[in-house]
């Protein structure tokens, strides 16, 4: 079955405003991985975690195994931060076999 | 420049065909994978390969096999191609072990199946 969840599907985002997608897992994982699909289809690495918490700009994302979900919080929101975004996680075999979610598309509007 | 190379970007062929995906690394990543992505989807894994001539089958192995000889470069065929097997393929490579290990990701190959 399905071991990652990612909500929401879908949201729009003002210029300036902020949000948090969440991936929440079905079973136990190692490390959770995050991405940006940009408009070209290029997906951009932004954290990796194997627990805690990580800080990059505006950008910040915090996995927690023992109640297995993971976040990703977007501050002033820009226009280029615009895309898909994709959490990974890799079960507690060691395997690195990443699983992904199916996405949270993200639009930001002027 | 840290990059995943992934050769061809754009191929169409007809059902029945062979198709054969390259891809490659300048980082000495021991670790690289195949994955492939649907409309409205996320990635799904097609094989993992753990260095050469060391490859395991992901959750989506059916039709698909890989092939690593050299550590830099990872190959996907397709045997007698299916229209089914239309989609982007992704190929991606990471360090194993370490505090680091991120998935760096090729530009995509998009593969149409007529």
């Amino acid at each position: 079955g399905d071991q990652v969840e990612q909500s929401p599907s879908a949201l729009s985002l003002h210029e300036g405003t902020g949000s948090a997608l969440r991936c929440n897992f079905t079973t136990t994982m190692r490390a959770v991985q995050w991405f940006q699909q940009n408009s070209r289809g290029s997906l951009i690495n932004l954290f990796y975690l194997a627990s805690g918490t990580k800080e990059n700009g505006r950008l910040k994302s915090t996995f927690n195994s023992k109640e297995s979900y993971s976040t990703l919080h977007i501050r002033d929101a820009q226009l280029e931060d615009s895309g898909t975004y994709f959490c990974a996680a890799e079960g507690g075999t060691g395997n690195y076999k990443y699983v992904f979610g199916a996405g949270t598309r993200l639009k930001v509007i002027a | 420049d840290m990059k995943v190379t992934q050769m061809p970007r754009y191929l169409i062929k007809r059902m029945g065909e062979n198709v054969l995906l390259e891809c490659g690394q300048d980082m000495s990543h021991e670790t690289m994978y195949w994955y492939r992505q649907d409309p409205g989807l996320g990635l799904q894994l097609i094989y993992i390969s753990y260095d050469v001539d060391s490859n395991s089958e992901g959750d989506i192995p059916k039709g698909y096999r890989v092939s690593r000889k050299k550590r830099e470069h990872f190959s996907l065929i397709l045997d007698s191609a299916k229209t089914n097997q239309t989609s982007v393929y992704f190929c991606a490579s990471s360090l194993s072990q370490g505090a680091d290990e991120r998935l760096f990701f090729g530009h995509g190959t998009k593969l149409s199946v007529l």
